[in-house]
């Protein structure tokens, strides 16, 4: 399975756009991008995910490259609510255990007012 | 409901004992995931169910853990003979799904904070 590589923790002001990097220089050309985050003591919650093509919907943006080796998920109007745990996942429906999602350290994103 | 639903939301337990954990997912729904949650740590994986198919149990870590899972509906997490290492927040999702695939979008639950004394 890709996997991939995220910074441990960013921070970003309010207002400002959060943009959040993950490596996946391993992917393979069946593997979905997929982002989850996780506000402190609530369950995670899906973002957005793509193949190949940017994708936008009414929580962000993602931006893939065009080698597919890396991507940023992009916040345009980063809130104090904002603040969680962001995991970037590659995924093959039904690989291995996990159904191919396998969520890893992170990137602890923290909004400053 | 709107939402994938568990319970107890809080548990506490003596070492020793056996404690269930149930999860309601959307309905409609045909995957259903189970991970566990350490204090600080990350998403751990412990089984899948999809339709009618064999659930994938590769993350279960010990044979006191199983699950179970009624056609598309509730599912059950068990866990006996408990041990403090078991405390943690346990965490359920279910997904929709075509063809037997979950689309990856997981809906989760709040959790089940199971602490063992």
């Amino acid at each position: 399975d890709a996997k991939t590589t995220q910074p441990p923790s960013m921070d970003c002001a309010e207002g400002r756009a959060a943009n959040l990097p993950c490596n996946h220089s391993t992917i393979s050309g069946n593997e979905y991008v997929y982002w989850y985050r996780q506000i402190h003591s609530q369950g995670p919650q899906y973002i957005i995910h793509g193949l190949k093509n940017n994708e936008t919907n009414e929580m962000a943006s993602l931006i893939i490259t065009e080698d597919r080796k890396s991507s940023t998920l992009i916040l345009p109007h980063a809130t104090l609510r904002d603040t969680a745990v962001y995991y970037c996942i590659v995924r093959v429906a039904g690989r291995g255990g996990a159904d191919g999602l396998t969520f890893g350290k992170g990137t602890h994103l923290i909004i400053q007012p | 409901g709107a939402g994938v639903s568990q319970s107890p939301s809080n548990k506490v337990t003596e070492k020793g004992k056996d404690v269930e954990l149930r999860c309601d997912p959307i309905s409609g729904h045909t995957a259903l995931y189970w991970y566990r949650q350490r204090l600080g740590q990350g998403l751990e994986f412990l089984i899948y169910f999809q339709g009618n198919s064999a659930p994938d149990k590769s993350g279960l870590p010990s044979d006191r853990f199983s699950a179970e899972r009624t056609g598309e509906s509730v599912s059950t997490l068990t866990i006996q003979r408990t041990q403090q290492e078991d405390s943690a927040v346990y965490l359920c999702a279910s997904s929709p799904g075509t063809s037997g695939v979950s689309t990856g979008e997981l809906f989760f639950g709040e959790g089940s904070r199971l602490t063992v004394l």
